[in-house]
């Protein structure tokens, strides 16, 4: 069946680094890729997402980068401030259906100044 | 500032009894997806609807969780009994079909059932 795998689990970065988390998915005809942050509390928000039909992404200090051969999609951070500490989640439509979404275990990010 | 709404934040309640969770969507959307979060399952969809009309609710336990859309400005989702493992926070989200792919969660509902 459909599944998403996101790595790593946790990251710790200094303020200012970079941060990378990747995501691995096994539904060739999945066609939207979405990128989502959860503060502490709160409901998932969309931060930025991609289209099969396109390989790479940027808004301000985020960009998104999708490989459909290889299945894999990549969320990069630039300069990253602690208001970027929260959990971030990939997700992939699962078999080409709008909407339905199949979710990454998340990743814990921490940035301490 | 369009959002999603939910009702009530934080439920707790007593094994056996009837819960039930509403949702507002944002105005103009026309599909609605219902989604569980658990520290062991991570974000799972449950059902959603468009236009009202249920799409799929292969994600949803069928013998006590019920989810229905009796206008275009409220879904619920009821569990009934409800039991200790349905402790969760279950989130809305909702979408515009034929227009774009985003999806719009709102804030949650913090169910704990003891």
């Amino acid at each position: 069946g459909e599944n998403v795998e996101q790595h790593p689990s946790t990251l710790s970065v200094q303020e200012g680094d970079s941060a990378v988390i990747k995501c691995t998915y096994s539904d060739s005809a999945s066609n939207y890729f979405p990128w989502y942050k959860q503060e502490l509390g709160k409901g998932p928000q969309l931060i930025i997402d991609i289209r099969s039909n396109v390989g790479e992404k940027k808004d301000q200090r985020i960009a998104v980068t999708l490989n459909k051969t290889a299945k894999h999609f990549s969320l990069h951070i630039t300069e990253t401030q602690p208001e970027d500490s929260a959990v971030y989640f990939c997700a992939a439509t699962m078999g080409g259906s709008w909407g339905k979404l199949q979710f990454g275990a998340g990743t814990q990010v921490v940035v301490t100044p | 500032d369009a959002r999603v709404t939910q009702t009530p934040r934080h439920k707790v309640t007593e094994m056996g009894q009837e819960v039930t969770m509403r949702c507002q969507p944002i105005l103009g959307h026309n599909t609605v997806f219902w989604y569980r979060q658990t520290m062991m399952q991570g974000l799972e969809l449950l059902a959603y609807f468009r236009n009202r009309a249920p799409l799929d609710d292969s994600g949803m336990p069928k013998d006590r969780f019920s989810a229905e859309m009796p206008d275009a400005t409220l879904a619920t989702l009821k569990i009934q009994p409800s039991e200790p493992r349905d402790s969760a926070v279950y989130f809305c989200a909702s979408g515009l079909y034929g227009t774009d792919y985003e999806q719009y969660f709102g804030p949650g509902t913090r169910l704990t059932v003891t």
